[in-house]
């Protein structure tokens, strides 16, 4: 119930291409839902977060979308450039610890081609 | 600001030996996290720390794994004695709030 499922596990999308990834969830105590980005031999970086009263959040090119009911979220890069080129990961956290004890999905390795 | 900040960056020890890795969090902040990266298990959370006080060890692996913070600008993670599957990415994070966390660039933990 902890979990946090993602995918795909890699994608490959061309320059200007929208580049999607997808995650579900089963604990409906989850109240936060950050992605972070992370470059090879990098730290996880905080991309963009949503919580759950709000369906979509854009920051940039970047964009969450949030289905409380399917207990999906999604983040969606508009004009994919090769400096996306990274492993994204999506995290939920339950409300009820004090603190965000993020739980992470497995992770998506993105490659935009030139 | 620097960030968080780890040390050493790459560890390499035999099996047997004591590592101790070390972090330095964001000035200010109040909340402190160490992560472990593998392949096979994802980023797990090992200890959280709040004001210098541990919260949660949960994911602390087994006793051979402990974890410090002396004050609020220095945490240490322990591995005594080291093991090959103790092998990973060690990674310190911190946060203002618990909210947003920041992660430091990683240890590379080699254990032979």
């Amino acid at each position: 119930q902890q979990q946090v499922k993602q995918s795909p596990q890699s994608l490959i999308v061309q320059k200007g291409g929208i580049s999607i990834i997808n995650c579900a969830y089963e604990n409906t105590a989850f109240d936060y839902f950050p992605w972070y980005q992370q470059f090879p031999g990098k730290g996880p970086a905080l991309l963009i977060a949503i919580r759950p009263d709000v369906s979509e959040k854009k920051e940039g090119r970047f964009t969450i979308s949030f289905n409380k009911s399917a207990k999906q979220f999604s983040l969606h890069i508009m004009d994919s450039q090769p400096g996306d080129s990274a492993t994204y990961f999506c995290a939920a956290s339950p409300m009820n610890t004090g603190f965000q004890k993020l739980v992470f999905g497995t992770g998506t390795r993105l490659l935009v081609s030139p | 600001d620097a960030g968080v900040i780890q040390s050493p960056r790459h560890e390499v020890t035999e099996m047997g030996q004591e590592v101790t890795l070390r972090c330095k969090p964001i000035s200010g902040h109040n909340s402190l996290f160490w992560y472990r990266q593998t392949m096979m298990r994802g980023l797990e959370l090992l200890i959280y720390f709040n004001n210098n006080v541990p919260i949660d060890d949960s994911g602390m692996p087994e006793d051979r794994f402990s974890a410090k913070m002396p004050n609020a600008s220095f945490s240490t993670l322990k591995i005594q004695p080291s093991e090959p599957r103790d092998s990973a990415v060690y990674f310190c994070a911190s946060s203002p709030t618990g909210n947003e966390q920041y992660f430091g660039p990683g240890t590379r933990l080699t254990v032979t």
